[in-house]
């Protein structure tokens, strides 16, 4: 059973521009979170998706948005990026509907902001 | 608001070692409490998850205890190889809100 995917692995943006990231949970899972990791921070809760719709939304500024497609595939966008929107972005999949905190989580997408 | 607090923020042991890594969160109202390890750049593995009803769970040289009256759990490593040198995080998981994770443990593992 293939795992969590994360796409792409690296990236590197320059400041003001943005950033699509793309996130294929376990088959079956409907349930998708994103996670922001960066050294001084550690993770960081971003957003939730099941069933399309957002069941939950961290502290972050407007810039950070997120959707759900019907196959339950999750991207993330980050527009006018900074410099401090370096970090490892993490999407994490859940096995069942009712959210019991399991997650399994993919490789990550590091992206660097020049 | 919980948080999560892992101490210490790294740890260098000798190979062979039994280890115990720390972990206390402030609220006790919790559902359940995971350990993670990262390896360096890639994504969170995970180790145990403890429901709250339970105070261990053990999977082979790892074994978690909870204590949530007094908001603490810890993971023993019993003898540490070098191939167990990573970061080890724990997560609560309090109902409708999402993980929070304490900042992780480095562990180095020395040969």
């Amino acid at each position: 059973k293939a795992g969590v995917t994360q796409t792409p692995r690296y990236l590197i943006k320059t400041r003001g521009q943005q950033v699509t990231l793309s996130c294929s949970p376990i088959s079956g899972h409907r349930s998708v979170s994103w996670y922001q990791q960066t050294p001084g921070q550690g993770l960081q809760f971003l957003f939730e998706y099941f069933s399309e719709t957002q069941r939950n939304k961290g502290n972050f500024p407007g810039r950070f948005s997120g959707r759900q497609f019907s196959n339950s595939r999750s991207e993330m966008n980050v527009s006018t990026l900074e410099l401090g929107d370096s970090a490892l972005y993490l999407c994490a999949s859940s096995p069942i509907d009712k959210n019991t905190g399991e997650l399994f989580f993919g490789e990550g997408s590091r992206l660097t902001v020049l | 608001k919980q948080e999560v607090t892992q101490i210490p923020a790294a740890l260098s042991v000798p190979e062979g070692e039994n280890l115990v890594l720390n972990c206390s969160f402030t609220d006790s109202a919790i559902y359940n409490l995971q350990w993670f390890r990262q390896d360096p750049g890639k994504g969170l593995t995970s180790l145990l998850l403890i429901q709250s009803s339970q105070r261990e769970q053990t999977s082979g040289r790892l074994n978690a205890s909870l204590d949530k009256s007094s908001g603490r759990s810890t993971l023993y490593i019993a003898a540490s190889q070098p191939g167990d040198s990573a970061t080890y995080l724990c997560a609560v998981f309090s109902g409708n809100t999402p993980l929070v994770f304490g900042k992780g443990t480095r562990l180095s593992v020395i040969a």
